[in-house]
């Protein structure tokens, strides 16, 4: 285990599913984020949250929603997705922003079908 | 567009022999920081550069900061098969405030691919 927790690892969900992909952390890091990895892609920048306060928005798509209840746990709500969504999510922490190291948990694999 | 430039892509080694790989940034940069992912992983950090010219060892792994904070370097001496996975840079292009706290964001290079053959 990383130190961060993510769930489920695995979500296959139909295009007019809503779901939602849940992210932990109990290493008292201030930071957390949501990247996605695509085959043959950079690591993208979804969201980031300073202090359970959103900092950044990378121009995602409205039917990816974020949530960060408390400085420890992290959701992605997800809806009317699309197959090119389809991709492994991950979800990082760190003690601030660029200064350190970034914890990632193992991912949830999400296909869209 | 991309802003950290990462090469090659792909490395298939033998056994024995050293991997380089490259990342590179029309920017200066604030930092860089080094993560491997082993196939079927997660991103795990290795290690951050924040001086210019700055190099760091671990064990095999080398990682060098360029002297004008626009490139790094990874060096693995005598490749072994639990260094195969992709290893990814990633770096600060935003500047960071007087205080030194930055709520930038990492850029992470496109990785390299390394495959070792035994």
């Amino acid at each position: 285990e990383t130190g961060v927790t993510q769930t489920p690892r695995h979500l296959v969900m139909g295009m007019t599913n809503k779901k939602s992909l849940k992210c932990e952390q109990h290493l008292g890091h201030n930071a957390m984020y949501w990247y996605k990895q695509s085959a043959k892609k950079p690591l993208e920048l979804m969201f980031v949250y300073n202090f359970k306060e959103q900092t950044e928005n990378n121009s995602v798509p409205s039917r990816f929603s974020p949530e960060c209840p408390n400085s420890s746990h992290l959701f992605l709500h997800l809806h009317t997705l699309q197959p090119e969504d389809s991709a492994l999510y991950l979800c990082a922490s760190s003690q601030e922003s660029v200064w350190y190291g970034y914890t990632f948990g193992s991912g949830t694999r999400l296909t869209v079908v | 567009g991309q802003q950290v430039m990462q090469i090659p892509q792909y490395q298939h080694v033998q056994e024995g022999e050293d991997f380089t790989t490259y990342c590179n940034s029309s920017t200066t940069l604030s930092n860089i920081q080094w993560y491997k992912q082993r196939p079927g992983g997660h991103p795990v950090f290795l290690i951050q550069l924040v001086k210019s010219g700055e190099v760091k060892k671990q064990k095999r792994l080398t990682f060098q900061f360029g002297e004008a904070k626009k490139n790094s370097s990874l060096h693995i001496t005598a490749t072994q098969t639990t260094d195969v996975g992709t290893y990814f840079c990633a770096a600060t292009l935003t500047p960071t405030n007087a205080g030194g706290t930055s709520y930038g964001k990492l850029t992470f290079g496109q990785g390299t691919i390394l495959t070792v053959h035994p």
